[in-house]
């Protein structure tokens, strides 16, 4: 089946730092990838959709400016924190629309982000 | 924009069934279905597409409800595995972007 490798699991960072997450799908190309955020024990957040070769799509309320995305090729797409703060610590997570469609949408393993 | 899910919570004994809930007010393309472990990311459960289906994965089984805009989970005699937080997720349109309900937190006790 579909794969979505995503890397780093966990990372910490300081306060004011970058950091950038990267989803690649693995057997499968993936021309729209997604980006979710996850507080403890709530819903997938929908912040932007990656679109590649062109823009991302951001969600209302997600400051394009400090979540950076980037879709290089058909296989990966990157997210980038900028100036990291405590309350951007969460839990990061892409997705894709798997191959055959009607496998729905295929995760990557998410990315913990803490800030100190 | 979110669909709306109900219980948020359940708690079973193995063997005992539960129906999880998706509504939506507009319109739907699909509706898909999520189980996620904690720390973990979703793993999909089955897609129902709008024209109205049902769909049966083992004892998980799931209903479309096209002119009402919603779908429900079935899980038949529930196994200690079954727990962990379901979330259905809606398109508006074909590859369009998902939106999750807000979970029901599913618990199996022996």
């Amino acid at each position: 089946g579909a794969v979505v490798s995503q890397h780093p699991s966990r990372v910490i960072c300081k306060s004011g730092t970058s950091v950038k997450i990267e989803c690649r799908s693995l057997d499968f190309q993936a021309t729209t990838m997604f980006w979710y955020r996850q507080f403890p024990k709530q819903s997938l957040m929908l912040m932007a959709t990656s679109n590649e070769g062109s823009k991302a799509t951001y969600e209302q309320g997600v400051e394009k400016d400090k979540f950076l995305i980037n879709h290089a090729s058909l296989t990966l797409s990157t997210l980038t924190v900028t100036s990291a703060h405590p309350e951007d610590s969460s839990f990061y997570i892409c997705s894709a629309r798997s191959a055959p469609w009607e496998y729905g949408y295929t995760f990557g393993s998410g990315t913990r982000l803490t800030v100190v | 924009q979110q669909p709306v899910q109900s219980p948020q919570a359940v708690i079973l004994r193995e063997g005992e069934d539960a129906v999880i809930n998706c509504s939506s007010s507009k319109a739907l393309y699909s509706v898909h279905w999520y189980r996620q472990k904690h720390g973990e990311a979703p793993v999909f459960l089955m897609i129902l597409l709008k024209g109205g289906e049902q769909k049966g994965h083992e004892k998980i089984s799931a209903s479309f409800n096209e002119k009402k805009q919603q779908s429900s989970l079935y899980l038949t005699a529930s196994q200690l595995s079954y727990s962990g937080t379901y979330f259905c997720g809606t398109e508006g349109g074909a590859g369009n972007d998902m939106r999750f309900g807000a979970g029901t937190r599913l618990t199996v006790k022996p």
